[in-house]
């Protein structure tokens, strides 16, 4: 079955660039998406097909996807930002999600 | 505004059958596929399964192939989820959320999610 690998966790310092990376296989030959899960809510989509942000993300996010690696990245990172990231791709009529990385904003 | 409300969670035993329902609002539902994801405590996101606009197409991660069943009613702008022979791996916030299949499959709008507790 397909996997995607995160790192469990990334820190970053206050308005500085977090980075937060999602391998799989030949993962740059499908779409993949972004989520934010702040303690005790739902998800948010933050990035979707690999470079698009939704309605209402800020700037401060964006992402890319090539080769075996999608990655996440958020510039002038704030406090606000310190959740638990999910990426996500489809492919052969399944959904799968990274195991997920906590941003520690220190 | 789109809204996803889940219900239909609680105390289910080992065994036993649970029926998830999400009512969608500030949206037309029939034109959307729909999703449902779990997330067992302090672990990460599962995708459980989704369904076409028609209820045609029905797709399920392996661990509840054959157990579960995704279900729709486009009049009443709702989508299902029937789980059946309940295990304790089961046990997880279940979410329903409205899937976008633009040559992916992505989740723009989720619910609050709906608490499964499997114990005998």
């Amino acid at each position: 079955s397909y996997e995607l690998t995160q790192p469990p966790s990334v820190s970053v310092s206050p308005g500085q660039t977090a980075t937060i990376t999602c391998s799989g296989d030949r993962l740059g030959d499908k779409y993949a998406s972004w989520y934010q899960q702040r303690p005790g809510q739902s998800p948010v989509l933050v990035i979707y097909q690999d470079t698009k942000r939704p309605s209402g993300i800020p700037e401060r996010f964006s992402g890319s996807n090539s080769g075996n690696t999608a990655t996440l990245t958020i510039s002038g990172t704030q406090a606000l930002d310190e959740a638990d990231y999910y990426c996500q791709a489809w492919g052969s009529s399944t959904v799968v999600f990274g195991g997920g990385t906590k941003l520690i904003v220190l | 505004e789109v809204q996803l409300g889940e219900s239909g969670g609680g105390l289910v035993q080992p065994g036993g059958s649970l029926r998830l329902s999400c009512a969608a609002s500030g949206f037309t539902f029939g034109i959307y596929w729909m999703t449902w994801v779990r997330q067992a405590p302090g672990k990460g996101l599962e995708w459980v399964a989704n369904i076409n606009q028609e209820g045609s197409q029905k797709y399920y991660v392996d661990s509840v192939k054959g157990r579960f069943t995704i279900s729709r009613d486009n009049a009443k702008n709702s989508v299902f989820l029937q789980l059946n022979n309940v295990r304790p791996e089961d046990r997880a916030v279940y979410y329903c959320a409205r899937d976008r299949y633009d040559n992916s499959h992505y989740f723009d709008y989720w619910g609050q999610g709906t608490l499964v507790t499997v114990s005998s």
